[in-house]
């Protein structure tokens, strides 16, 4: 499969604490992205790691990448009920004729109040 | 940051007709086009990769006959499903690349929903 693997597949917690989800992928990447999606919505993009990154910041946000192992995470810092929605990462994949993005599972994050 | 417009947002159609997807770039040429396919509760499936004026490239197992795209213009790709059927029914997304970045961004998607 083309995808790469996310886990855990789904993750509830309380409001306040942290979130973690990882994403395993296969191939070789030029840089590594996280989106979110609400229920039925569009994508929204959260933030995008470099092959030759290895952490990154974005507000409550924290993205790790080790390209040996091929894994990334993203840590949701004190999480918000409004931080619930589906979160994918997505590898950019280069090729032939250029690079497309190719998306993990997704992780289901419901943060309760 | 760069705008696309998918349309229509939603649409209902009957088992056999076709049904036409357009995904625009606003304000930006894009070069290379993607659509992507979502079922409920599942993650985006990439359909084809279309470069304007060239023929889309197919992921393996989406069916070309099928899912017809058109990359006139540097700015507006279209996505028919022809004759489509109940299992047709999905989350289609569209994503635009310009040339020199390696950085897509997406519509808001289309509902399709076959009876």
């Amino acid at each position: 499969s083309q995808q790469g693997e996310e886990d855990p597949q789904a993750l509830s917690i309380q409001e306040g604490e942290n979130a973690t989800m990882n994403c395993s992928y296969k191939t070789s990447i030029n840089n590594l992205q996280w989106y979110r999606q609400n229920s039925g919505r569009g994508l929204v993009h959260l933030i995008l790691i470099r092959s030759n990154e290895r952490e990154k910041h974005s507000g409550r946000l924290r993205v790790t990448l080790d390209t040996s192992k091929k894994s990334s995470s993203l840590l949701i810092t004190a999480s918000r009920a409004a931080d619930t929605a589906s979160y994918f990462c997505a590898t950019y994949q280069i090729y032939n004729q250029g690079g497309k993005l190719i998306f993990g599972q997704g992780t289901e994050l419901s943060v309760k109040p | 940051g760069a705008v696309v417009s998918q349309h229509p947002s939603w649409v209902i159609c009957k088992s056999g007709t076709s049904v036409k997807i357009e995904c625009r770039s606003l304000d930006f040429q894009a070069t290379t086009m993607f659509w992507y396919r979502q079922f409920p509760k599942q993650s985006l499936m990439l359909m084809a990769t279309s470069n304007e004026g060239s023929k889309a490239t197919y992921e393996q197992g989406v069916e070309k006959d099928k899912f017809l795209i058109n990359h006139a213009s540097l700015t507006l790709s279209t996505l028919t499903v022809t004759s489509a059927h109940p299992e047709d029914s999905s989350f289609y997304i569209c994503s635009a690349r310009v040339r020199t970045q390696n950085i897509q961004y997406f519509g808001a998607g289309t509902r399709l929903s076959v009876l």
